[in-house]
């Protein structure tokens, strides 16, 4: 389909492992989101791509999340020594921005992909 | 405080009553709303999007933005059993070529009973 694709849908791991979420873009989106979603709660913003490069990192809870995305399309979200409360639906969005132009009409939509529900036993 | 408060009921109404669903927040330099429809175990949908204060309306939806009172609704009119899921507010500052980070509400479960 043309949406934004996340694999794998579902992934149970054991505490302390290393986990890596894989998130395709809709073609030609120059932007990239991650955020995670706990339940009851809306999502939550973790880290931004513009191209290959992160713009804000600011939402990472610490240095055991790291994301890349190295040719400006697919991106990994890694997480090591994986704890229990780390279990959550991890979501990637992605939009098309034009830098070039800087009005409010250049600001687009982000459009979701459905997520990567992650349980750490 | 959180930056963005959204009841998150449950809600249910009869089909075809007028559903209105709201979210106050607290940050006055928010610039564009948005509502997001999700689906159980699905990602989020982009239902309507706004700038600054104003009504959009898009078939059955409309969305109120009212930034002096930093309140911001979204009507569903002649609402439809398809309609249940949860519904999301969401907001951001930011102008021209990013987005950056959206905050969201808790979201709102709807259910529309047939």
């Amino acid at each position: 389909g043309a949406g934004v694709s996340q694999t794998p849908s579902n992934k149970v791991t054991e505490k302390g492992k290393y986990v890596e979420l894989r998130c395709d873009p809709i073609s030609g989106h120059t932007a990239l989101y991650w955020y995670r979603q706990s339940l009851g709660q809306g999502p939550e913003f973790l880290i931004y791509f513009q191209g290959t490069g992160a713009a804000d990192d600011s939402g990472l809870p610490n240095d055991r999340f790291f994301a890349v995305r190295p040719e400006g399309s697919v991106s990994t979200l890694k997480i090591q020594r994986t704890e229990r409360g780390d279990s959550a639906v991890y979501l990637c969005a992605s939009s098309l921005n034009r830098r070039q132009e800087c009005s409010r009409e250049s600001n687009q939509p982000q459009h979701f992909g459905d997520g990567t529900r992650l349980s750490i036993l | 405080q959180k930056e963005v408060e959204q009841d998150p009921g449950p809600l249910s109404v009869p089909e075809g009553a007028i559903v209105s669903l709201n979210c106050t927040y607290s940050n006055s330099a928010f610039q564009y709303f948005m509502w997001y429809r999700q689906y159980s175990r699905k990602g989020p949908e982009l239902l309507m999007y706004t700038y600054s204060s104003g009504n959009k309306e898009d078939g059955r939806f409309t969305a109120q933005v009212d930034k002096s009172s930093k309140y911001i609704s979204l009507f569903i009119r002649d609402s439809q059993p398809s309609d249940s899921a949860t519904y999301l507010c969401a907001m951001s500052p930011n102008y021209g070529g990013s987005q950056g980070n959206l905050i969201f509400g808790k979201g709102t479960k709807l259910s529309v009973k047939p």
